[in-house]
């Protein structure tokens, strides 16, 4: 079955430090993968996507993801955290076979502490 | 949130009614889709649209119905069908559905509650 695995339920980091929240997936073929935050109470907020090219992409407030391949791995990350960042994160596939289909990760919640 | 609109932002229903939930976009997408979210849950798709008058079901279609009359409006019905109906529920749209490397953007959503 494809799946997308977000294995963190919450990541705490500290004002100023790097942060990194994980995903990894497991679909057919090459995937399209997506982020996006969501604050309480609010809708979700399209973050970055990874199509195809450079392994690294970059995306809005900052943050940017790396496609890993051989680990089948799409880790969301940032150089300098902000109290600001502190939400939820959600990691999202479209499997190349499927024309509508997102398969989404149960998202982590990420705290930022002054 | 976009140019999608999502009405009312609280819902309370009583057991046994139905309720619709309102989604509008201005975005001149084509597709557009309802989800459901859960603590603790990622995001389940209920139904989406590709065009006007077309709509397939998700994941989780039983207990719900949708329309799609006007391409900017693609209204989600909570029957009494649907056991468990309490959620946050989104609704998203995206420039078609056959568009692969296509976003999908979200409305602020729509809280249900069943009293």
């Amino acid at each position: 079955a494809q799946s997308v695995a977000q294995p963190e339920d919450q990541v705490n980091v500290a004002e100023g430090n790097p942060l990194t929240v994980k995903c990894t997936y497991s679909v057919s073929g090459n995937p399209y993968l997506f982020w996006y935050v969501q604050y309480p109470n609010r809708g979700l907020q399209f973050l970055l996507k990874y199509i195809t090219g450079d392994n690294l992409v970059k995306g809005s407030y900052g943050f940017e993801a790396e496609f890993n391949k051989s680990q089948t791995s799409f880790h969301l990350k940032k150089p300098s955290a902000l109290v600001s960042d502190s939400a939820l994160y959600f990691c999202a596939v479209r499997p190349m076979d499927s024309n509508y289909q997102l398969i989404w990760g149960a998202g982590t919640k990420l705290i930022i502490k002054p | 949130d976009g140019g999608i609109t999502q009405s009312p932002k609280y819902l309370f229903r009583k057991e046994g009614q139905n309720v619709t939930l309102s989604c509008e976009q201005n975005l001149n997408h084509d597709a557009m889709y309802w989800y459901r979210q859960d603590p603790g849950q990622g995001l389940r798709l209920i139904y989406y649209s590709q065009i006007v008058n077309d709509f397939q079901k998700g994941d989780i279609a039983e207990g719900y119905s949708v329309s799609r009359e006007k391409k900017e409006s693609f209204p989600l019905t909570v029957t009494s069908a649907q056991k468990n109906p309490t959620a946050f529920y989104l609704c998203a749209s995206s420039m078609s559905a056959g568009g692969f490397t296509d976003t999908q953007y979200f409305g602020p959503g729509t809280r249900l509650t069943v009293l």
